[in-house]
């Protein structure tokens, strides 16, 4: 298996534009994660998704920050208008239906909004 | 919110050494987890311990968990440089699969 694909691995974009990131999932996972990962912050779930459907979206920080996913296999979290705040790493996880919480990482997308 | 929270934040050590890393965190917890991040890569899950269990063992790892304390320690033995990175503790609730991470240990191991 390929493991979590994350696209891209880097962005840069100015303050104000739409950033859409993308994940794809292990094949067969039922549940999919988004985390963000700053310095500052740490690493902080952001939502997650059971069989397609947001079960947790408490850690979005905000209405411009939105998250889809439309089918197993894939997952976008939008942000618009960017600001230079949200410059951070951003993970994808992806976890079977198994009771037991192990989480497999994608690479990650490192943003920059300047 | 920020669950767990490791100390040391940095530790150098030489290969062949022990390291040993520490979590405290600050809810009852399901499960308690640690991951490896190599620089600019993801993370990846290197053992998990249950609230029930006290000790674990995985190769070079050992972990300890005292719930009393709200604390986990992760002990790599032997040392080796390819063990550089940084080191997360991540805990999950009765409610829901979401994982709270600490700020993680960066860890050198020097030849």
């Amino acid at each position: 298996d390929a493991g979590v694909i994350q696209s891209p691995r880097h962005e840069v974009t100015e303050m104000g534009q739409e950033v859409t990131l993308r994940c794809k999932p292990i094949s067969g996972h039922d549940y999919l994660f988004w985390y963000r990962q700053t310095m500052m912050r740490g690493l902080e779930l952001l939502i997650y998704f059971n069989n397609n459907v947001p079960i947790d979206d408490s850690g979005m920080p905000e209405d411009r920050f939105s998250a889809k996913m439309p089918n197993a296999s894939f997952s976008t979290l939008k942000i618009q208008p960017s600001e230079p705040r949200d410059s951070a790493v951003y993970f994808c996880a992806s976890k079977g239906e198994s009771s037991i919480n192990i989480q497999y990482f994608g690479a990650g997308t490192r943003l920059s909004v300047l | 919110s920020q669950q767990g929270e490791e100390d040391p934040q940095a530790l150098s050590i030489q290969e062949g050494e022990n390291a040993t890393m520490n979590c405290s965190y600050k809810t009852s917890i399901n499960n308690l987890q640690w991951y490896r991040q190599n620089s600019g890569r993801g993370l990846v899950h290197l053992i998990l311990i249950r609230s029930n269990e006290r000790e674990k063992h995985s190769g070079r790892l050992r972990v300890t968990l005292d719930t009393s304390k709200k604390s986990s320690s992760l002990l790599i033995t032997a040392s080796r440089a390819a063990d550089t990175a940084s080191y997360f503790c991540a805990t999950d609730e009765n409610s829901g699969y979401a994982l709270n991470f600490g700020k993680g240990t960066s860890l050198l191991v020097t030849p």
